[in-house]
């Protein structure tokens, strides 16, 4: 069974440019988590999705943080215009719905210059 | 808002050694995690606690659910070099609600 699918692995970008990720979670897997993990410290909830619905947005900056899950299978974050203090990795989870055991993404790891 | 603490930051031991690490919060939880990452991947789950005094094994690893449901503990019997990696505790105090981390503590094992 494939795991929780993340791309891309790497991205470096000019700060104020824009910049989107994708994550695959695994299938039939309901809940679906967008986390941010700054160097040496643990990840930290950006948004969590219950299908389609955003459920928990509350730590997501939206000034320049969108995230969105259409058809409640894959999600896309993007950031737009992205900051220096934006460099960061970027992690994706998946979970059964109720479930305690999230599963996460390898991550892309953002660095802004 | 919430916030865990993790100790020791880092550590380094002898392959065979045995390892301890604890994870205290300001607040009580109801569950708590305990993950792995390794470099360049995600966190790994490797226990999951339901019950205050609980104690849970998976091979070598053995962690514990605080009686007081502000702390937690992870221990570690006979490191291997595959241990290496940053363990985390994560905590939450209601179901529905989102996961707490803490900053993790990093193990270094010596052969």
């Amino acid at each position: 069974e494939a795991g929780v699918v993340q791309s891309p692995r790497y991205k470096i970008i000019e700060k104020k440019q824009p910049v989107a990720f994708w994550c695959n979670p695994i299938s039939g897997h309901n809940t679906l988590y967008w986390y941010l993990q700054n160097l040496g410290q643990g990840p930290e909830l950006l948004i969590r999705y219950e299908n389609e619905e955003a459920v928990d947005d509350s730590q997501l900056p939206k000034d320049r943080f969108s995230a969105e899950r259409l058809k409640g299978v894959d999600s896309t974050l993007k950031i737009q215009p992205a900051e220096l203090g934006d460099s960061a990795v970027y992690l994706c989870a998946s979970s059964l719905e109720g479930s305690t055991e999230a599963f996460f993404g390898q991550g892309t790891r953002l660095t802004v210059v | 808002g919430q916030q865990l603490n993790q100790s020791p930051q880092s550590m380094f031991i002898q392959e065979g050694e045995d390892v301890s690490m604890n994870c205290t919060s300001s607040s009580i939880f109801n569950t708590w995690l305990w993950y792995k990452q390794e470099p360049g991947e995600g966190p790994v789950l490797l226990i999951a606690l339901y019950k205050a005094g609980e104690l849970t094994s998976n091979g070598r690893l053995t962690a514990q659910f605080g009686i007081t449901r502000k702390d937690s503990f992870l221990n570690i019997s006979a490191s291997i070099p595959s241990d290496v990696g940053i363990y985390f505790c994560a905590g939450r105090n209601n179901y529905g609600q989102n996961f707490v981390f803490g900053p993790g503590t990093r193990l270094s094992v010596l052969p």
